[in-house]
């Protein structure tokens, strides 16, 4: 079955520091795969998606991922945090049944110091 | 930009009444879902549904229904509400090819039940 993890289940740092969300993924072929992005009180909103093609993609606020099929990874990169990006980040697998179901990892909650 | 739109944002009401929690969307996307998420936890899918006239169960068992008789209308509805109904309720919408579609989310319903 399919299953993702994310390891970190808050994450503190820095204004202006780089930032890395870890997102491991068990499924046998490739995936489709999500980051989305939930300030509080709100819904979730879609950072970037891999399909197929490019391993490093580009999404919104200036984020990017890379997928890594060795590590069965995809994990979430930001060069440089702004306060405003403080929220709980869910990384999701789409389920290859034809109903673009998703199975969510647990979050991990992101705190930014001035 | 996504259009899919929740009513009410919060509720608060007694035990027993009856629910309905309402989901719009006005991008002719043929699935939605609805998925039950406690605070600064992941999200339970509760259910889901292909087109008009399709519904079906999530993979959290949940004493609530659906109903999808138009293509942008999925509303959700509590028979009679219990104290362990008190969750956030999140409803998204994809488009028509399966697998690889991202889904769009409302803001959500943040129910709480005396």
């Amino acid at each position: 079955a399919q299953s993702v993890t994310q390891p970190d289940i808050h994450i503190t740092v820095s204004e202006g520091a780089s930032l890395e969300l870890r997102c491991n993924y068990s499924y046998g072929a490739t995936p489709y795969l999500f980051w989305y992005v939930q300030s509080p009180g709100q819904g979730l909103q879609l950072l970037l998606k891999y399909f197929s093609g490019d391993t490093l993609v580009q999404g919104i606020k200036g984020f990017e991922a890379e997928f890594k099929r060795s590590q069965s990874s995809f994990n979430l990169r930001k060069p440089s945090v702004h306060w405003s990006d403080a929220a709980e980040y869910f990384c999701a697998v789409g389920a290859m049944d034809n109903t673009d179901k998703l199975i969510f990892g647990t979050g991990t909650r992101l705190q930014v110091f001035p | 930009e996504a259009d899919i739109y929740q009513t009410p944002r919060y509720l608060v009401i007694g035990t027993g009444k009856k629910i309905t929690l309402e989901c719009s969307q006005t991008m002719g996307h043929d699935k939605m879902y609805w998925y039950q998420q406690d605070p600064g936890m992941e999200l339970h899918l509760i259910h889901y549904s292909y087109g008009v006239n399709s519904t079906e169960k999530g993979d959290l068992s949940s004493e609530s229904t659906v109903s999808r008789i138009r293509t942008e209308h999925f509303p959700l509805t509590l028979e009679s509400a219990r104290p362990s109904h008190t969750s956030q309720y999140l409803c998204a919408s994809s488009g028509r090819t399966g697998g690889s579609q991202p889904q769009h989310f409302g803001d959500g319903t943040r129910l709480s039940i005396l």
